[in-house]
């Protein structure tokens, strides 16, 4: 079974401009989720989808963050545009339902915004 | 307040010897969960073991146990006989809310094993 596939693994930007991350679950999983994490620190959680629908996004920086799951399947986060704090590890993560113990993460995709 | 503290920012084991990553967390809620995963430098976070709060006994997983002190609010994560692939970023993690809809990471250990 494959894992969370995320994409791109590395991405160089200017500051300023938009980019975009993809991420595809384990096929049948339910809830997603897009965490930040710094360099040094722990995620932090910026979205969490159930199926379709954003349940959680209190941590989500909307003036330059968006997020979108259309079908219920893979996602895509997207910064617009990007400042020289984006720069981070983009992580994404999937479960089969909200209740279930373990979380499944990608690689994750470093972002450096220079 | 800090919901997950780990206090260790990097530890040394020598091989084969068992080492302790401390985690204390803050909640108020009665029903929670605390996890422990691992990063290797290849950046994906591995699930490594689970406990729940309302678990009586402490969860193991092969080399990995958790001790987990209620009253203390820690759950420190055991690996007995380390080997050269256990060196990584560990987070301790806990989810709490309804659903379990929140979700935190501490700010993580990172584990050196000396041959």
């Amino acid at each position: 079974e494959a894992g969370v596939v995320q994409s791109p693994r590395y991405k160089i930007i200017e500051k300023k401009q938009p980019v975009a991350f993809w991420c595809n679950p384990i096929s049948g999983h339910n809830t997603l989720y897009w965490y930040l994490q710094n360099l040094g620190q722990g995620p932090e959680l910026l979205i969490r989808y159930e199926n379709e629908e954003a349940v959680d996004d209190s941590q989500l920086p909307k003036d330059r963050f968006s997020a979108e799951r259309l079908k219920g399947v893979d996602s895509t986060l997207k910064i617009q545009p990007a400042e020289l704090g984006d720069s981070a590890v983009y992580l994404c993560a999937s479960k089969k339902a909200v209740e279930d113990t373990e979380a499944f993460f990608g690689q994750g995709t470093r972002l450096t915004v220079v | 307040a800090q919901k997950i503290t780990q206090t260790q920012p990097g530890m040394f084991v020598q091989e084969k010897e068992a080492v302790t990553l401390d985690c204390t967390y803050d909640t108020s809620d009665p029903s929670y969960g605390l996890f422990w995963y691992k990063q290797p430098s290849s950046g994906e976070m591995i699930f490594l073991i689970y406990q729940g709060s309302y678990d009586q006994q402490n969860a193991t997983e092969g080399r990995y146990s958790l001790n987990f002190q209620k009253a203390r609010k820690s759950a420190n994560l055991v690996i007995s006989a380390s080997q050269l692939g256990d060196s990584a970023m560990y987070f301790c993690a806990m989810r709490e809310g309804q659903n379990f809809n929140k979700f935190y990471f501490g700010s993580g250990t990172k584990l050196n094993v000396k041959p």
